[in-house]
């Protein structure tokens, strides 16, 4: 069973653009990661948040973390073309195993 | 510094085969953990390899083994292929201690059951 919810599922905006997705999960963690996936293939680390931090910046990209209602949010400012792809968030229980949502399909429009 | 490397990249097999998948861990990481992706959803973990131990072990039947060698490097084991196995599988690197478990991912293999 997959922890994480992605809203939404499925997202296209305009180049230059910003873009918001969002991920809800079910039980107490140590992190939340967000991962980038370009067409079916490798996933790329993209941020790491520690569940007592509430926000973290790297580059274009803005990540939240609320633990009281669990959930969190990634922001990509300025989108570009080569933003399009899935986005995960994965929560970090703590055992060294990684639960997934099922995901935001990007799509940037030029 | 080789990232996560995955072989091979794509395979088809027929119902009732069996299959090896292989992966060799980013350099200076001790632990692999394996993954299965439907199309269309996220990654599921399978299990977790570290000192040559499966470790942890996500909802997967037994027909999924592993299999951690010395070096690091590790294999995925599935026997008795079925159509819903066919998917991409990941496999994923780290190091034990690391205090925040971030994870490695290689490109994957695409498995497809006929």
């Amino acid at each position: 069973s997959q922890q994480g919810e992605e809203d939404p599922q499925a997202l296209s905006i305009q180049e230059g653009e910003n873009a918001t997705m969002n991920c809800s999960y079910k039980t107490s963690i140590n992190n939340l990661q967000w991962y980038r996936q370009n067409s079916g293939r490798g996933l790329v680390h993209l941020i790491l948040i520690r569940s007592n931090e509430r926000e973290k910046h790297s580059g274009r990209l803005r990540v939240t973390l609320d633990t009281s209602k669990k959930s969190s949010s990634l922001l990509i400012t300025a989108s570009r073309a080569a933003d399009t792809a899935s986005y995960f968030c994965a929560t970090d229980q703590g055992a060294q195993k990684l639960v997934f949502g099922q995901g935001t399909r990007l799509t940037i429009n030029p | 510094d080789a990232g996560v490397t995955q072989s091979p990249t794509h395979l088809i097999k027929t119902r009732g085969q069996q299959v090896t998948l292989r992966c060799s861990p980013k350099s200076g990481h001790d632990t692999v953990s394996w993954y299965q992706q439907a199309l269309g959803q996220g990654p599921q973990f399978i299990f977790q390899y570290y000192e040559e131990e499966e470790r942890q072990r996500g909802n997967f039947p037994d027909r999924f083994s592993g299999h951690q060698f010395p070096n690091y490097s590790s294999e995925l084991n599935v026997n008795a292929l079925l159509l819903g196995d066919s998917a991409l599988y990941l496999c994923a690197s780290s190091l034990v201690g690391q205090a925040w478990n971030e994870q490695y991912f290689g490109p994957g293999t695409r498995l497809t059951v006929t």
